[in-house]
């Protein structure tokens, strides 16, 4: 298995543009997490859905970020339109029974 | 909802000491506890993980306790390795829930040769 895939690896984007981070989960696994890490913030939660819906948003930190997921081997996060405090490493992760395995991540750098 | 506490932030060992990281958890219907490492520019790596059915998990040098009475977990690394160096980060979860993950804040080892 490929583990979970996150496109793309490093994103550099100035301020007001619109950024769409992917992620492709291992397949079987039920559960989607998108999640952003900073030295300041550590560790977010943004959003997380359980087979395909949406659970837990409260972590999107405001309405210029939104999620989705059409199907069940492709979710998006997207950031419109882009801030300098966006800059952090995106992190997708997937899990079966709660076993969670993370995505290599998407290191983005608004200018 | 659930609250993680990790200590400590910060341990530095000698290499070939062992060291131990202590979490604490809040909700006790919570019955899942991970361990994941991330070493620095890289993603969390899940180590060993542990199920409230479960009092004791080994895994080489690495093993982890859970005492569900007093709702704490910790993570022991014998015979520790430069390599061990990384933070990491210990999580509680109510798996059939399907909750999320609840990390604590994280702890950085350096093990020094």
């Amino acid at each position: 298995d490929a583990g979970v895939i996150q496109s793309p690896r490093h994103e550099v984007t100035e301020m007001g543009q619109e950024v769409t981070l992917r992620c492709k989960p291992i397949s079987g696994h039920n559960s989607l997490f998108w999640y952003r890490q900073t030295m300041m913030r550590g560790l977010e939660l943004l959003i997380y859905f359980n087979n395909n819906v949406p659970i837990d948003d409260s972590g999107m930190p405001e309405d210029r970020f939104s999620a989705k997921m059409p199907n069940a081997s492709f979710s998006t996060l997207k950031i419109q339109p882009s801030e300098p405090r966006d800059s952090a490493v995106y992190f997708c992760a997937s899990s079966f029974q709660g076993r969670q395995f993370f995505g290599p991540g998407t290191r983005l750098t608004v200018l | 909802g659930e609250n993680v506490e990790q200590h400590p932030s910060t341990l530095s060992v000698q290499e070939g000491d062992s060291a131990v990281i202590k979490c604490t958890y809040s909700d006790s219907a919570s019955n899942y506890f991970p361990w994941y490492k991330q070493e620095l520019g890289k993603r969390p790596q899940l180590i060993i993980d542990i199920r409230s059915n479960v009092g004791e998990k080994k895994d080489q040098r690495i093993a982890v306790t859970l005492n569900k009475t007093a709702k704490h977990f910790s993570l022991h690394i014998t015979e520790t390795q430069p390599e061990d160096s990384a933070v990491y980060f210990c999580a509680a979860s109510i798996t059939q829930a399907g909750t999320a993950l609840i990390f604590g804040k994280g702890t950085t080892l350096s093990v020094s040769s």
